[in-house]
């Protein structure tokens, strides 16, 4: 099966750093690019960028640059967004998806189940 | 950035309705553009790519269509667990975007 597997819920102070992971099966990993998508509580999705970890190659939303970092290690099929310094407004879901890529066409086919950070002093 | 607007924002239907959902892109896309489907506390999940591709395994009362800037998802004969919140995003130049979101919701 096919699959994206994120690692749990994190609760960190402002200020505090983070990193957490995606972990992939089913296929290979280091020849689909991962996305990283971001939502807070009952709001809508947001594109923060995406990464191919075959030679980790990245690609920032502007809105993000700068406020994450995006790496993976293709050894262990695990992708990886991380933060320097949190903020109360990094609060929110993160999820991770497959890039599908078709007829020259792109979409997020597979999803992870999402991993919720909570930025709280 | 492009930006994709949806409408409705939400709206009421009953089981076996037609539903359609509009989303509009504020420059032409092409067929660039998706469809997920969200169910609370689930992550979203693909249905239609490249503005009408059905996603292996999607139900086919499922339909995507336009091109350009103006595109709709229809659901046919809705079911009752087609009940979620729809979102289109652009992928015809990064970063790519999303709708704000239209939840269906049971009348």
């Amino acid at each position: 099966e096919v699959q994206l597997v994120q690692s749990g819920a994190e609760v960190r102070k402002p200020g505090e750093s983070l990193k957490i992971s995606c972990k992939g099966s089913g296929y290979r990993f280091d020849t689909y690019w991962i996305g990283w998508v971001r939502q807070v509580p009952g709001k809508g999705l947001e594109w923060m960028g995406i990464i191919y970890p075959g030679d980790s190659d990245t690609r920032y939303s502007p809105s993000f640059q700068g406020q994450v970092t995006f790496s993976a290690d293709e050894s262990i099929n695990t992708a990886y967004l991380q933060w320097s310094g949190l903020k109360a407004s990094d609060t929110a879901i993160y999820y991770c998806a497959r890039r599908f890529y078709y007829d020259n066409r792109d979409s997020f086919d597979i999803w992870g189940q999402g991993t919720m950070v909570t930025v709280s002093s | 950035d492009i930006q994709m607007t949806q409408s409705p924002s939400s709206l009421s239907a009953s089981v076996g309705d037609r539903v359609t959902i509009t989303c509009r892109a504020s420059q032409s896309i092409s067929d660039y553009l998706n469809w997920y489907q969200q169910k609370p506390g689930k992550a979203p999940k693909l249905l239609i790519y490249g503005a009408s591709g059905l996603l292996g395994g999607v139900p086919s009362r499922f339909s995507g269509s336009g091109s350009g800037t103006d595109f709709t998802l229809t659901i046919t004969s809705l079911q009752p667990e087609d009940f979620a919140t729809y979102y289109c995003q652009q992928s015809y130049s990064t970063p790519w975007t999303f709708g704000q979101g239209t939840k269906v919701e049971i009348k």
